[in-house]
């Protein structure tokens, strides 16, 4: 069984450049779930996608979008970055919304 | 929304030594999770348990859903448990919202 996977790992952007993250959900999964952790704090929910579409949204300007495939992968993508979107950003796959999740090593984003 | 706290926010041990971290949360819950983030940022399932006691090895976790809490056993601890422990509840079907997390640190 395959596990979460994410790429890049770590990335260094401009502030102004867009982003791309992506993530391929664990086998059997339909259910993907994107989070940002800032240095020293927890996770903190972005958005979650079920069947291609948004399914919940956390407190994320609409500069942060994304995608889900039909083969539950996805990306993040972000427009316009600004230095405080420097974060560790976490996907998390799970067989349906609220069931245990599991996550990816996640893709260290530095905005320069 | 739902408020997740952790508690002690740091903890410095022996190798050898026990300790418990406690999820408090300020709601009914559909889940919960305890994670161990790993130096290089990934976050490792330990246990699943929206309610009851569960054991996998050294450590152990219980879940009071009545009184909103959980707790996280570690027993005989080693150097590589070290590392920074979440404690992330689910209402709903939709997020996980994660407390700010203990760090643990073992030393030998």
């Amino acid at each position: 069984e395959t596990g979460v996977t994410q790429s890049p790992t770590h990335l260094i952007k401009t502030r102004g450049q867009q982003v791309t993250l992506r993530c391929s959900s664990q086998s059997g999964h339909n259910t993907v779930s994107w989070y940002q952790q800032a240095l020293g704090q927890g996770p903190q929910f972005i958005f979650q996608y079920y069947r291609e579409e948004e399914n919940g949204r956390g407190n994320f300007p609409p500069r942060f979008s994304g995608l889900q495939f039909p083969n539950y992968s996805s990306e993040l993508n972000v427009n316009a970055l600004e230095l405080d979107d420097s974060a560790l950003y976490l996907c998390a796959s799970s067989r349906t919304g609220g069931t245990e999740a599991f996550f990816g090593q996640g893709t260290r984003l530095t905005v320069v | 929304g739902i408020q997740v706290e952790q508690s002690p926010p740091d903890l410095i041990l022996q190798e050898g030594a026990n300790s418990t971290l406690r999820c408090n949360f300020s709601d009914s819950v559909n889940n919960l999770q305890w994670f161990h983030q790993n130096p290089w940022g990934q976050l490792i399932n330990l246990f699943y348990i929206p309610s009851g006691t569960k054991q996998n090895g050294r450590l152990s976790a219980t879940t009071v859903a009545t009184e909103r809490y959980s707790l996280l056993y570690i027993s005989s601890s080693q150097t590589t448990d070290s590392g920074v422990y979440f404690c992330a509840v689910v209402q709903g079907a939709q997020k996980l919202v994660f407390g700010q997390g203990t760090r643990l640190t073992i030393n030998p």
